[in-house]
């Protein structure tokens, strides 16, 4: 079992490019969390997925911010144009059914 | 509006000594809670889960309590060593409805040799 893959681990680009995080979830789960990690709100929910189908987005802080599931293999997270408040850790983590959730190891973005 | 608090943002322990993180939660439809610890630069790892039915659940030198009416749970860890040096989340979810779980902002736990 690879766990959930992330790529790239860091990012670093300047305000107003566009970022692309990617995620591998592990194979048979059927959910899937983009999650942000910031001082002062912890782990923050982005938007979750079941079945490749987004079912609740209300975390996404603006139209910036973007995600897709396009198969059961693979989600992006896509921030245009990016800005420095974005700066964080973003994490992916899956699940099959309810189960808890397992986390990849990240991607810090740094935006200049 | 933070729906999971965690209200102490560090605790330092002596190792052998007992370790209780705190976590409170305003909505009350949450039925399952859990547990997680990161490393820096990891992932949270899964440690324990409870769900409404019981008020505590034990596994090995980690046990958790719930107190519905007082929408609080706490994790205890003893004895303390230190390797559980990490940052602590809560989590919670309303298995009745999207199952979207919901974190804390994370106790850092220092365990001191």
């Amino acid at each position: 079992d690879a766990g959930v893959i992330q790529s790239p681990r860091h990012e670093v680009t300047e305000m107003g490019q566009e970022v692309t995080l990617r995620c591998k979830p592990i194979s048979g789960h059927n959910s899937l969390f983009w999650y942000r990690q910031t001082m002062m709100r912890g782990l923050e929910l982005l938007i979750y997925f079941n079945n490749n189908v987004p079912i609740d987005d209300s975390g996404m802080p603006e139209d910036r911010f973007s995600a897709k599931m396009p198969n059961a293999s693979f989600s992006t997270l896509k921030i245009q144009p990016s800005e420095p408040r974005d700066s964080a850790v973003y994490f992916c983590a899956s699940s099959f059914s309810y189960s808890p959730l397992h986390f990849g190891n990240g991607t810090r973005l740094t935006v200049t | 509006d933070q729906q999971v608090k965690q209200n102490s943002p560090s605790l330092s322990v002596q190792e052998g000594r007992i370790s209780i993180l705190n976590c409170d939660y305003t909505n009350s439809m949450f039925d399952y809670f859990l547990w997680y610890k990161k490393y820096p630069a990891e992932g949270p790892t899964f440690l324990i889960s409870i769900s409404s039915i019981k008020d505590k659940n034990e596994d090995g030198r980690f046990t958790v309590f719930l107190n519905k009416s007082a929408k609080h749970l706490s994790l205890h860890i003893v004895p303390s060593q230190p390797g559980d040096s990490a940052v602590y989340f809560c989590a919670a979810t309303d298995t009745s409805g999207t199952y979207k779980y919901i974190f804390g902002t994370g106790t850092r736990l220092k365990v001191l040799a």
